[in-house]
């Protein structure tokens, strides 16, 4: 497709499992981004990678986030042992460099329970 | 620590006036400044956005305006038609952290036939 494309839409899951959510870029944008947005909240950024490489991960709030673009492509954004304050809406967007707009997809929402 | 604040959640305009939609932040190295759209089930879209050597951009309906000395910007949409009720972010990065952008909580806008 031409935008951006998360799965899954929604995920809802128990609290302690295992949770991955994927992103599927713009082809062609080398910027990646990850971010999570509360209810009633802005979107927070999470981490953000070019190409392969996780440029800036400053934005992950502890050690069970973690997330991978092994071919410069495609993310997953992995979360361990979940809690419900995970739940909320988790963005992906992509751009072409500084000054070209972040991309965003639909988002995967997370519950938690 | 909100570094971007949009400080009215809500905003009703009659179609055909102005929206005029505000934005504040607080970090003096901002100055890449940008304005999203969001609706309902769908991930933001790029709207607007300007850089610290500019004071205004315009395109089409909607203008931008930025005071340096107060921090503050607001998105300018005139004429309002129904179409452009939605909620919508303001975000900015700095030069030093580029690619890390700190977004406002949102401005629901609401465009009254």
């Amino acid at each position: 497709g031409a935008g951006v494309s998360q799965t899954p839409s929604n995920k809802v899951t128990e609290k302690g499992k295992y949770v991955e959510l994927r992103c599927d870029p713009i082809s062609g944008h080398t910027a990646l981004y990850w971010y999570r947005q509360s209810l009633g909240q802005g979107p927070e950024f999470l981490i953000y990678f070019q190409g392969t490489g996780a440029a800036d991960d400053s934005g992950l709030p502890n050690d069970r986030f973690f997330a991978v673009r092994p071919e410069g492509s495609v993310s997953t954004l992995k979360i361990q042992r979940t809690e419900r304050g995970d739940s909320a809406m988790y963005l992906c967007a992509s751009s072409e460099g500084r000054d070209g707009e972040l991309f965003f997809g639909e988002g995967s929402r997370l519950t938690v329970l | 620590d909100q570094q971007v604040k949009q400080n009215s959640p809500s905003l009703s305009v009659q179609e055909g006036r102005i929206s005029i939609l505000n934005c504040d932040y607080t970090n003096s190295m901002f100055d890449y400044f940008l304005w999203y759209k969001k609706y309902p089930a769908e991930g933001p879209t790029f709207l607007i956005s300007i850089s610290s050597i500019k004071d205004k951009n315009e395109d089409g309906r909607f203008t931008v305006f930025l005071n340096k000395s107060a921090k503050h910007l607001s998105l300018h949409i005139v004429p309002s038609q129904p179409g452009d009720s939605a909620v919508y972010f303001c975000a900015a990065s700095a030069e030093y952290n580029f690619n890390k952008f700190y977004f406002g909580s949102g401005t629901k806008l609401n465009v009254k036939p």
